[in-house]
């Protein structure tokens, strides 16, 4: 998973915290896509966004989740007021665009306690 | 919301033997792709497949698009020991839009 970076790897965080999880996509690569994976799950999509824009935010959570990507630097997924139910792996991956794979992150896992 | 049936669930194999899974939905999709995720880390892609009825090899794995595009298969020839992972499917509609998992195929390999 080179090239795609994720900060933190790991982050333990108290119910009512903000949770910020970072993502800066291969160089090169515009559009990114973040996912949330559950112990014993598949990886479910959360939102897509290309430059400071949010193309799909369909799988993401009406309250308390956001996600942006500016003009200059990562992408960032915010979580406000974190819940236990927030506590999962969250994986960002990022593609050039056109008909070419994603490659993932390592991803981030979020604790909540 | 839209769902993936992969299977098995879990497979205890000999190093050596082959290995088979499968994917199959009930919604149409241009692209199927096979990851594998090692513990602590992202999915790494294996196989991508892009037109129905395509076969694509890539080493010991072989993988096929469905002739109806709601089906996917990947076979592992001849296990080794660092195939141990979990195998996840998933199906994409457009070429930028996002992806569908399965709940992956959890391989052990014995030695």
């Amino acid at each position: 998973n080179a090239g795609v970076m994720q900060n933190p790897r790991h982050l333990v965080r108290r119910r009512g915290q903000e949770a910020r999880l970072r993502c800066s996509p291969m160089k090169g690569h515009s559009h990114v896509y973040w996912y949330r994976q559950l112990p014993e799950e598949g990886l479910k999509f959360m939102v897509y966004l290309q430059k400071e824009n949010i193309i799909d935010e369909s799988g993401m959570p009406k309250e308390r989740f956001s996600a942006e990507f500016p003009k200059e630097g990562p992408s960032i997924l915010r979580i406000q007021q974190v819940v236990r139910g927030d506590s999962a792996a969250y994986f960002c991956a990022s593609s050039p665009g056109g008909d070419y794979g994603y490659t993932f992150g390592s991803g981030t896992r979020l604790t909540v306690v | 919301g839209q769902q993936l049936n992969q299977s098995p669930q879990s497979m205890f194999i000999q190093e050596g033997e082959d290995v088979s899974m499968n994917c199959t939905s009930s919604s149409i999709f241009n692209t199927w792709l096979w990851y594998k995720q090692d513990p602590g880390e992202g999915p790494v892609l294996l196989i991508a497949l892009y037109k129905a009825g395509e076969l694509t090899s890539n080493g010991r794995l072989t993988a096929q698009f469905g002739i109806t595009r709601k089906d996917s298969f990947l076979n592992i020839s001849a296990s080794i020991p660092s195939d141990v992972g979990i195998y996840f499917c998933a199906g994409q509609r457009g070429s930028q839009g996002n992806l569908i998992f399965g709940k992956g195929t959890k391989l052990s390999v014995k030695p």
